[in-house]
């Protein structure tokens, strides 16, 4: 089985732009999608991306995913920051029998 | 819209059984496969296993933690995705995420299981 690195916490502030990395230890990045998710307290997690780069309706654009094969990573970029974007982000991503989630990351915006 | 209401949490002792339902609506149930998913207090996300749809065999995969003594069951005349539980530990405490598909694109709002004495 394959895990998922993403950083603990990141911090920005309000109108600019935060990227959150999610790293495969092993596979490749790009043979399964992977999704973003955000959570914010008390709440389920909602999806924001799914199938590495897709903005499911109501997700603003400012909500941005991509993957990067020679780092083996995916990545979420969130522009124009909000304060209402601060939340855990979590990556995930599976295989034929298994999904995997990243350990999250705290967003705080300041 | 799419609906995924858990159900049949609460306290249990350790060692002792429980049953979660995850009963689905605004979608044809039959065509996804569901997945369990659980957050312990405080903490990060984490898998616990899926039931492909029936197209796919019906068959299930679970995490390790709870492999042997999780089951998960579907009933599609019914919209509704089981989750079985025994031998319950103390670490088996958690909210309990019923997720649609593999890639969990919709979420229901989880239900608690606390597992002490």
């Amino acid at each position: 089985n394959f895990m998922l690195t993403q950083p603990h916490s990141v911090s920005e502030s309000p109108g600019k732009t935060v990227t959150i990395s999610c790293t495969r230890s092993s596979g490749s990045i790009a043979s399964n999608y992977v999704q973003w998710y955000q959570q914010r307290p008390g709440s389920s997690p909602t999806t924001v991306i799914y199938e590495d780069n897709q903005r499911p309706s109501g997700v603003p654009d400012r909500f941005s995913g991509s993957i990067d094969s020679s780092s083996n990573s995916a990545s979420l970029t969130i522009s124009g920051l909000k304060t209402e974007d601060e939340a855990d982000y979590y990556c995930q991503s599976y295989d034929s029998s298994n999904q995997v989630f990243g350990g999250g990351t705290k967003l705080t915006v300041l | 819209e799419v609906q995924l209401v858990e159900s049949g949490g609460g306290l249990v002792q350790p060692g002792r059984s429980l049953r979660l339902s995850c009963t689905a609506s605004g979608f044809t149930f039959g065509d996804y496969a569901m997945s369990w998913v659980r957050q312990a207090p405080g903490k990060g996300l984490e898998w616990v296993g899926f039931i492909r749809s029936k197209a796919y065999g019906g068959t299930t995969e679970y995490a390790a933690s709870v492999k042997g003594r999780f089951t998960i069951s579907r009933d599609d005349s019914k919209s509704i995705a089981y989750l079985q539980m025994n031998s319950l530990k103390t670490e088996d405490t958690a909210v309990y995420y019923c997720t649609r598909s593999i890639t969990d694109d919709y979420w229901g709002q989880g239900t608690l299981v606390t597992v002490s004495s």
